[in-house]
């Protein structure tokens, strides 16, 4: 069975743009969670997405959007880029509520 | 303010031996404690759970326990072996479930041969 596929593997970009980021859950699972990881705050969780629903949002600014599709893929975007913004971000898949968190490899974003 | 503390950043220990990871939390609606471990250049992946209501949950070699009261857990691997290297992290969710957690800075783990 594959795993979470997470694209771009790396990414960088300028301040002021945006960026799209694209998560492949495992086949079968309806959820899909994204965090942010960097050195300074560690993991942080930004949305959960099920069955095309936002169902759990992290306390990030609007900027930090994303949606799910009919097939469970899922995207996530930020909007006029900081160089903060610069992060590991992993998306995660899993079953239901109480099945594990499958995370991707996840996206390196540099924003310069 | 981090509600899921990992105070040490690393911890080393000998091949055979026990290995104790450590976790606290401030926040008491926290319901449901999870340990991922971290490869370099991948993706956090699960090692086990409890829920708030046990106090120990086994699975192999990797045993967490929960104390409530004093809001704090810890992941015991035995006997401890060089490809359990890692970077530890822990993490909580109020929600019953594996959803919108949050998750403590990690702890790397050495296992010296």
């Amino acid at each position: 069975k594959a795993g979470v596929t997470q694209t771009p593997r790396y990414l960088i970009k300028t301040r002021g743009q945006q960026v799209t980021l694209s998560c492949s859950p495992i086949s079968g699972h309806r959820s899909v969670s994204w965090y942010q990881q960097t050195p300074g705050q560690g993991l942080q969780f930004l949305f959960e997405y099920f069955s095309e629903t936002q169902r759990n949002k992290g306390n990030f600014p609007g900027r930090f959007s994303g949606r799910q599709f009919s097939n469970s893929r899922s995207e996530m975007n930020v909007s006029t880029l900081e160089l903060g913004d610069s992060a590991l971000y992993l998306c995660a898949s899993s079953a239901s509520g109480v099945s594990p968190l499958h995370f991707g490899n996840g996206t390196r974003l540099t924003v310069t | 303010d981090q509600q899921v503390k990992q105070n040490s950043p690393s911890l080393s220990v000998q091949e055979g031996r026990i290995s104790i990871l450590n976790c606290d939390y401030t926040n008491s609606m926290f319901d449901y404690f999870l340990w991922y471990k971290k490869y370099p250049a991948e993706g956090p992946t699960f090692l086990i759970s409890i829920s708030s209501i046990k106090d120990k949950n086994e699975d192999g070699r990797f045993t967490v326990f929960l104390n409530k009261s004093a809001k704090h857990l810890s992941l015991h691997i035995v006997p401890s072996q060089p490809g359990d290297s890692a970077v530890y992290f822990c993490a909580a969710s109020d929600t019953g479930a594996n959803s919108k957690l949050t998750f403590g800075k990690g702890i790397t783990l050495s296992v010296r041969p």
